[in-house]
């Protein structure tokens, strides 16, 4: 596709249910980010997959999150019995190494947990 | 880890004068300085970047400066608009290990007045 494409826009989930976040970024980029965005807050990093390396997991913010890169494209964020505080918008990157360094984002999953 | 500072967090201006955001970052390692504009509901969105081999760039009414030595980079927007008005968001990276992942300030929330 043209850009990074997010699913769900939005969602609102019950406290303490599960939910999947997936990104599909630009074809070809071999970079993958997520960050979240609180409200009024700047980009927090979460996770960064790049190739087949290892993924550097150290901004997750507890076991209850985790993600999965699947054929080198697509990836699933997964939040485990979601609380209240992890209401954020989750934006997804990619990043096509070797075209400098330039990361493009796309428009967020906005998660509400009540 | 590396550590952006960003100032102002918000900032009003008339049409037609310019707008300068100042940050800082930590890292002496950093090398690349990218700037972002976020618009209500949508994702990041690259407008400028500047690599520390240069000490300034422009493009149209935006430009960048970048002083290594002081550890800090200022973007500037001249003749501003009614549609500049957005967050915008500075970050900063380094090579190696950690290529392409970005750490952002906390962004600073521009409104131009007509």
């Amino acid at each position: 596709g043209a850009g990074v494409s997010q699913s769900p826009s939005n969602k609102v989930t019950e406290k303490g249910k599960d939910v999947e976040l997936r990104c599909d970024p630009i074809s070809g980029h071999t970079a993958l980010y997520w960050y979240r965005q609180s409200l009024g807050q700047g980009l927090e990093f979460l996770i960064y997959f790049q190739g087949n390396s290892a993924p550097d997991k150290s901004g997750l913010p507890s076991d209850r999150f985790s993600a999965e890169r699947t054929g080198g494209s697509v990836s699933t964020l997964t939040i485990q019995r979601t609380q209240q505080e992890d209401s954020a918008v989750y934006l997804c990157a990619s990043q096509a190494l070797g075209q400098g360094n330039t990361i493009y984002f796309g428009e967020g999953s906005w998660l509400t947990v009540v | 880890g590396e550590n952006v500072e960003q100032h102002p967090s918000t900032l009003s201006v008339q049409e037609g004068d310019s707008a300068v955001i100042k940050c800082t970052y930590s890292d002496s390692a950093s090398n690349y300085f990218p700037w972002y504009k976020q618009e209500l509901g949508k994702g990041p969105q690259l407008i400028i970047d500047i690599r520390s081999n240069v000490g300034e760039k422009k493009d149209q009414r935006i430009a960048v400066t970048l002083n290594k030595t002081a550890k800090h980079f200022s973007l500037h927007i001249t003749e501003t608009q009614p549609e500049d008005s957005a967050v915008y968001f500075c970050a900063a990276s380094t090579r190696g290990s950690t290529l392409g992942r970005l750490y952002f300030g906390r962004g600073t929330q521009l409104t131009v007045w007509p």
